[in-house]
């Protein structure tokens, strides 16, 4: 396509269930970041993939999250046993850099995560 | 560490007034890149500027310009004469050799009629 796809776009669960939310880069782009956005809130970095290194999970806020991406291309980030406290717009950014640097970072809309 | 800060968090303005949103970072690199990002209503981030650390020419696009001063580590955005459209929270990002975005907290914008 010719942006980042998200889906789905709205996610509502119900607390202790598991939601997978899913993030299509731009077509070539290597490196992809998953970033968390509360309510009137900034960017929170949860995970970031570049090409085939191993991705840097350092912001992930615990071992309920996890994310992987296939191929070098689509990735899915899982939330396990979901608490209210996950309700949050998750936004997928991709850029086109080898080496993730210093390339702008093209922005999906976001799936807006709902926990009851 | 990286760090960016924002510090005005909410700013009013009314139209065609001139606005500055400040950002400072922190970093310990030498080499960097410094952006900005408008998030609309809509909530979809879209890309505004890109300025790498060995280039402190000041940019003006249109209504917009951006002042890097690395002897200060901010790099400010001005927006003259503004608009109602221009009603939005805006990110200033820091992005290291071969590290993750830090993006700030954000301002958000406020153009009145």
């Amino acid at each position: 396509g010719a942006g980042v796809s998200q889906s789905p776009s709205n996610k509502v669960t119900e607390k202790g269930k598991d939601v997978e939310l899913r993030c299509d880069p731009i077509s070539g782009h290597t490196a992809l970041y998953w970033y968390r956005q509360s309510l009137g809130q900034g960017l929170e970095f949860l995970i970031y993939f570049q090409g085939n290194s191993a991705p840097d999970k350092s912001g992930l806020p615990s071992d309920r999250f996890s994310a992987e991406r296939t191929g070098g291309s689509v990735s899915t980030l899982t939330i396990q046993r979901t608490q209210q406290e996950d309700s949050a717009v998750y936004l997928c950014a991709s850029s086109p850099a080898m080496g993730g640097f210093g390339e702008k970072l093209f922005f999906g809309s976001g799936t807006q995560l709902s926990v009851l | 560490a990286q760090k960016v800060t924002q510090a005005q968090t909410e700013i009013s303005v009314v139209e065609k007034e001139d606005v500055t949103l400040d950002c400072v970072y922190e970093t310990r690199d030498t080499t960097y890149y410094l952006f900005w990002y408008k998030q609309p209503p809509s909530g979809e981030l879209v890309f505004l500027i890109r300025r790498n650390s060995f280039d402190e020419q000041n940019e003006i696009s249109g209504r917009y310009s951006w002042n890097f001063q690395k002897s200060t580590s901010s790099f400010n955005f001005t927006i003259t004469a503004s608009q109602v459209v221009d009603s939005a929270v805006y990110f200033c990002a820091l992005n290291n050799y071969g590290q993750n975005f830090v993006f700030g907290p954000g301002t958000r914008l406020s153009v009145l009629p």
